[in-house]
């Protein structure tokens, strides 16, 4: 079965510093999702990437997806506060059906 | 356009109780999806509802666990009897079609935090 491992699993920056999170998977990614939690909320949808080399941002954010379809990147520039939280990696198989989520990388941006 | 709704958001139940999580899509969503997070794993997928139809529940732990989707639109997870490694943060989601979630996602609730003492 596929497996999402992400890293690091907790970070803590300075407010305006740069980060990067990352996602590895077991097996090709047919569609990599993106999510931010934060506490006692829902999971916010940031992005989704399906095709290899693929790059998509929003915002400050930008999430890449490698070549070979097996890594995606989380890249945060100039961190907030607000950017906190939660962030989550999840995998389907690109028809709809059930989501693998890597454990989460706990980002924590000290002002 | 209302969201993902989960009831109740907090849960508190001695073991061997019985317990019913809700969760209202939105409206006209076909897909309806329960996930859930123990402490210290990752979160992991229960069961998926394509209308009122079971399309795959290879996440249902055990027969403790009993979810429906009577007329496709809210669904019920029903754990009965609960145990103490029941406890654990379980999420909905749902999503319009098959095609939907390569743009949008898939929209999740903020949860039911169950915890079974």
């Amino acid at each position: 079965s596929q497996e999402l491992e992400q890293s690091p699993q907790s970070l803590i920056v300075q407010e305006g510093k740069n980060l990067t999170i990352n996602c590895t998977s077991s097996k090709t990614l047919y569609g990599l999702y993106w999510y931010k939690q934060k506490y006692g909320e829902g999971l916010i949808f940031l992005m989704m990437l399906q095709k290899g080399g693929e790059e998509k941002s929003h915002e400050k954010i930008t999430a890449k997806l490698d070549e070979k379809k097996q890594q995606s990147s989380l890249h945060i520039t100039a961190s907030q506060p607000s950017h906190a939280g939660i962030y989550l990696c999840g995998a389907d198989n690109n028809q709809g059906g059930k989501l693998i989520f890597g454990q989460g990388t706990e980002l924590s941006v000290k002002p | 356009e209302a969201g993902v709704t989960q009831f109740p958001s907090h849960s508190v139940i001695e073991k061997g109780q019985t317990v019913t999580l809700r969760c209202d899509p939105i409206s006209g969503h076909d897909n309806l999806y329960w996930y859930r997070r123990v402490m210290g794993k990752e979160i992991k997928f229960l069961l998926h509802f394509v209308k009122e139809s079971k399309q795959d529940e290879s996440g249902m732990p055990n027969n403790r666990f009993l979810a429906e989707r009577t007329g496709g639109t809210y669904s019920t997870l029903k754990v009965q009897p609960a145990e103490l490694e029941d406890s654990g943060v379980y999420f909905c989601a749902s999503s319009q079609d098959s095609r939907t979630p390569i743009t949008y996602g898939y929209t999740f609730g903020s949860g039911t935090r169950l915890t079974v003492v």
